[in-house]
């Protein structure tokens, strides 16, 4: 079946640096979505790239979605204490009729004031 | 989430015991989704279900059971057969099950077997 993989799983920096995550699929991705989840919450939807090559911004974070629609990274710049949690990556996947959405396993990302 | 309504938020089971975790919606979404998550293994599909009265598998779904009697509604079982049940259950709802459609998820329910 669909696997969704994504590196690394944690990542340390001090604050002010800059942090990615990358994650790839086995399959080509008709969209790919991201989400955060701060500690003892719970996740809570970022973003949806649709297109091949697409690039989005949301303030210091950067996603894009790669040429063949198999691989998704996303950037923050100048890390703040606030970016904490565990940024994980989702893909669409069906079977016959049936649909949900596969989960990486996360990049849990600590931020050192 | 909003309109996404987990119950309880901790639970401690005894083993050899059944436990049912309550997800409820008002976002009248048609699909709803149950995670498990454990540390450093992310979210893993238990369970899902498109419609009222039809469900299907996941990933991990050995030792639960649910149902889907109202569209609001899809609780949990976790029955005595899960052999390691201690974890962290997030409900999820999706609008619909089409391509481009974002997850929502409850507050998730921790459960410890005691």
């Amino acid at each position: 079946g669909q696997q969704v993989m994504q590196i690394p799983q944690y990542q340390h920096v001090q604050e002010g640096e800059d942090f990615t995550t990358y994650c790839n699929s086995s399959t080509t991705l008709s969209n790919i979505q991201w989400y955060k989840q701060r500690p003892g919450g719970h996740p809570v939807f970022l973003i949806q790239l649709v297109k091949s090559g697409e690039v989005k911004k949301q303030k210091r974070l950067t996603f894009q979605f790669g040429e063949a629609k198999k691989n998704s990274s996303l950037h923050i710049t100048a890390t703040q204490t606030t970016d904490v949690g565990t940024y994980f990556c989702a893909g669409p996947w069906y079977e016959g009729s049936q649909g949900n959405l596969i989960f990486g396993k996360g990049t849990k990302l600590s931020v050192k004031p | 989430d909003g309109g996404i309504t987990q119950s309880p938020k901790y639970l401690f089971r005894k083993e050899g015991q059944n436990v049912t975790l309550s997800c409820e919606q008002n976002l009248n979404h048609d699909a709803m989704y149950w995670y498990r998550q454990d540390p450093g293994q992310g979210l893993r599909l238990i369970y899902y279900s498109q419609i009222v009265n039809d469900f299907q598998k996941g990933d991990i779904a050995e030792g639960y059971s649910v149902s889907r009697e109202k569209k609001e509604s899809f609780p949990l079982t976790v029955t005595s057969a899960q052999k390691n049940p201690t974890a962290f259950y997030l409900c999820a709802t999706r609008a619909t099950v089409s391509l481009n459609t974002e997850a929502f998820f409850g507050q998730g329910t921790r459960l410890t077997v005691v």
